[in-house]
């Protein structure tokens, strides 16, 4: 069974730019969540859809979007990009919402702004 | 609102020592408790879960944890470590009674594994 695909893996943008990443969940896994990762913050949680719903939504600023597709695809979108967006994207899908269902991590997109 | 703590930003142990990597967790009500590990340039590895049951957990990779409810503790550990295991370490909780909950991590504990 094919793992979590995240796409593009490198990404290099100009502050102000927007961009968009994709996540592709495991086959039959309907919920996905979104997580930055820098070395200063560590794992910082953006938000989770479930059936093309978010259900839950981390501290981040309006810039900071997401959707879910019906057949679980994941996209996140960050406008107006600043120095400080520069991080690992890291996409997790999971079987359900349910609190013990483990996450399944992509390898991530790895963002630079400059 | 739950937490996690790891509080060794690294851990430095000779191949064929023992491992342990701390954990512990704040949570309102009962414990999901989780392990991840990452190496470089990759995402995160599912290693083991406590749900309920058992405080011994056992995960991939020869790694075990045990969950001691008293001192809110989730410890890693790993009898014989070896180089391959040298990784950054994530412990993670959800609070069981709370489904809609969000994940939460620790700061994670870089193990360095030396021959």
């Amino acid at each position: 069974k094919a793992g979590v695909t995240q796409t593009p893996r490198y990404l290099i943008k100009t502050r102000g730019q927007q961009v968009t990443l994709s996540c592709s969940p495991i086959s039959g896994h309907r919920s996905v969540s979104w997580y930055q990762q820098t070395p200063g913050q560590g794992l910082q949680f953006l938000f989770e859809y479930f059936s093309e719903t978010q259900r839950n939504k981390g501290n981040f600023p309006g810039r900071f979007s997401g959707r879910q597709f019906s057949n679980s695809r994941s996209e996140m979108n960050v406008s107006t990009l600043e120095l400080g967006d520069s991080a690992l994207y890291l996409c997790a899908s999971s079987l359900d919402l349910g609190a013990n269902s483990p996450l399944h991590f992509g390898n991530g997109t790895r963002l630079t702004v400059t | 609102a739950q937490s996690v703590a790891q509080p060794e930003d690294q851990v430095n142990v000779a191949e064929g020592n023992p491992l342990t990597v701390k954990c512990t967790y704040s949570v309102s009500g009962n414990p999901y408790l989780f392990w991840y590990v990452q190496y470089p340039n990759r995402g995160l590895q599912f290693l083991l879960k406590y749900i309920t049951g058992d405080n011994l957990v056992k995960g991939s990779y020869g790694f075990e944890a045990e969950f001691n409810k008293s001192q809110t503790s989730f410890h890693l550990k790993k009898p014989s470590a070896l180089v391959s295991d040298s990784a950054l370490y994530f412990c993670a909780v959800r609070d069981m009674d709370d489904s809609w909950g969000k994940l939460q991590f620790g700061a994670g504990t870089q193990v360095v594994v030396t021959p």
